[in-house]
């Protein structure tokens, strides 16, 4: 067990549906880190929030957003969904930023997002 | 920008000793890291890697050439747990993301 919890573990929705998925870090974690798992892309970076600002964006969509809150949970909003949004949504902790720490990640179990 | 690139698929039999290469190209660099990841769960840290050498932790071990781009696991007395995928990732330049590989799938046989 990481520490990093995320709700909920499975969600199965409709194109054109709105999700949420949500994301409790570990504790006194303040980075959250966003990827997208898809068989044919791998693990693929979305967006990082450090105390509450966004850091970094990677390969995120203009119909996803997400944000940090002052208790440190992130939440990912996922719009105008579409099939291949289908994926797993992992998200991950870690104390602070990357650069140059060697400041591993941990992830959570991940929710399986599938759109029908 | 960075790239990496790692092969898709190996595999292997129990008792055995395999490595995993990884090679990288990237602007800036802030170490190398190595994530398992068993099928449908979350990624796991195995190890770090700045400065050129072997990291030995265990029956895994990861080197690290800065020179040449490149990086290794190397698994021995394989496990049918082992079965996995296994992760090269360098965070970007501003170190505020980490960019993965697309994995290795280690198939352990008896």
């Amino acid at each position: 067990d990481s520490g990093v919890t995320q709700t909920p573990k499975h969600l199965i929705t409709a194109t054109g549906q709105r999700v949420t998925l949500r994301c409790s870090p570990r504790s006194g974690d303040l980075s959250v880190y966003w990827y997208q798992q898809s068989l044919d892309q791998g693990l693929q970076f979305l967006i990082h929030y450090y105390n509450g600002e966004e850091r970094a964006k990677g390969n995120i969509l203009e119909r996803f957003s997400a944000q940090q809150f002052p208790d440190l949970h992130s939440e990912l909003n996922l719009s105008s969904l579409e099939l291949g949004d289908s994926a797993l949504y992992f998200c991950a902790s870690s104390v602070d930023s990357l650069g140059g720490g060697g400041r591993e990640q941990f992830f959570g179990p991940g929710t399986r997002l599938t759109v029908l | 920008g960075q790239n990496i690139d790692q092969p898709t698929e190996m595999t292997a039999t129990e008792g055995a000793i395999v490595q995993i290469n990884c090679t990288y190209q990237t602007s800036g660099f802030n170490g190398l890291f190595w994530y398992q990841q068993h099928a449908g769960e979350a990624p796991t840290f195995l190890s770090y890697n700045v400065l050129d050498g072997l990291e030995e932790k265990g029956r895994f071990s990861s080197f690290l050439s800065r020179s040449k781009g490149y990086s290794y696991l190397l698994l021995k007395e394989l496990q049918m747990k082992d079965s996995a995928s296994y992760l090269c990732a360098v965070p970007n330049q501003a170190g505020t993301a980490l960019i993965f590989g697309k994995g290795t799938t280690l198939s352990v046989s008896s």
